[in-house]
């Protein structure tokens, strides 16, 4: 079965620095989103994506994070300056239709721990 | 503001027995209403889902019940079984917004031998 696929699945990184989550969303997928659990905490919604656009973006999703489909198969996620509250997984998902028309699939997560 | 709630925070459950977790939201604009289910490591995977035309829906060993003048939801896993032990997560949103979900908190399932 086609899988979202996360890379890396664990990175630290130091406070201030920009970090660069990969995914490769499933292959015939065109709508593209990142996640976010902090540790013992609920998933949040952060971004999607459709067309080369953000289609919807939460209050979490701030100048310091950009996302971008740099080629035909990578989805990224850019936090520009981390902070030690950005310490989560963050997961990237894709569906193959709009609105909630077929199932979102997740990846398994991207740990970033920020000291 | 939280959007959607959900119990219990966990769960123990006996092998054979009913597992049930519900959660209630708050937008009466929300029209779908899935289900995950995450193992440890692992990104949260689609379980079942329903949209409020309906007030049940069953694939399997678990069902989704739904009552739109109360606004809740709510998860029943029959017959229990210790591979369902996982954490699980309520959702909901508007389908025009697409997938841009609003989880509860999740509920922690430890299903015993």
């Amino acid at each position: 079965e086609p899988e979202v696929t996360q890379t890396p699945s664990h990175q630290v990184t130091q406070m201030g620095q920009e970090v660069i989550l990969r995914c490769v969303p499933i292959s015939n997928h065109l709508y593209f989103y990142w996640y976010r659990q902090i540790l013992g905490q609920k998933v949040e919604f952060l971004v999607s994506f459709y067309n080369n656009e953000i289609s919807e973006k939460s209050e979490i999703f701030d100048d310091q994070f950009s996302v971008e489909r740099p080629d035909g198969s990578n989805f990224t996620l850019k936090i520009r300056s981390t902070k030690l509250e950005d310490s989560a997984m963050y997961f990237c998902a894709s569906s193959d239709l709009p609105g909630t028309s077929s199932p979102l699939h997740f990846g398994n997560g991207t740990r970033l721990t920020v000291t | 503001q939280q959007q959607v709630k959900q119990s219990p925070q966990s769960l123990i459950v006996q092998k054979g027995g009913i597992s049930i977790i519900n959660c209630a939201y708050e937008n009466t604009a929300f029209d779908y209403f899935p289900w995950y289910q995450q193992f440890p490591g692992k990104g949260p995977a689609l379980l079942i889902a329903i949209r409020p035309d309906v007030s049940e829906k069953k694939e399997g060993r678990f069902t989704i019940s739904f009552n739109k003048s109360a606004k809740q939801f709510s998860l029943h896993i029959m017959d229990s079984q210790p591979g369902d032990s996982a954490t699980y997560f309520c959702a909901a949103t508007i389908s025009n917004s697409g997938y841009a979900l609003n989880f509860g908190k999740g509920t922690s399932l430890l299903v015993t031998p």
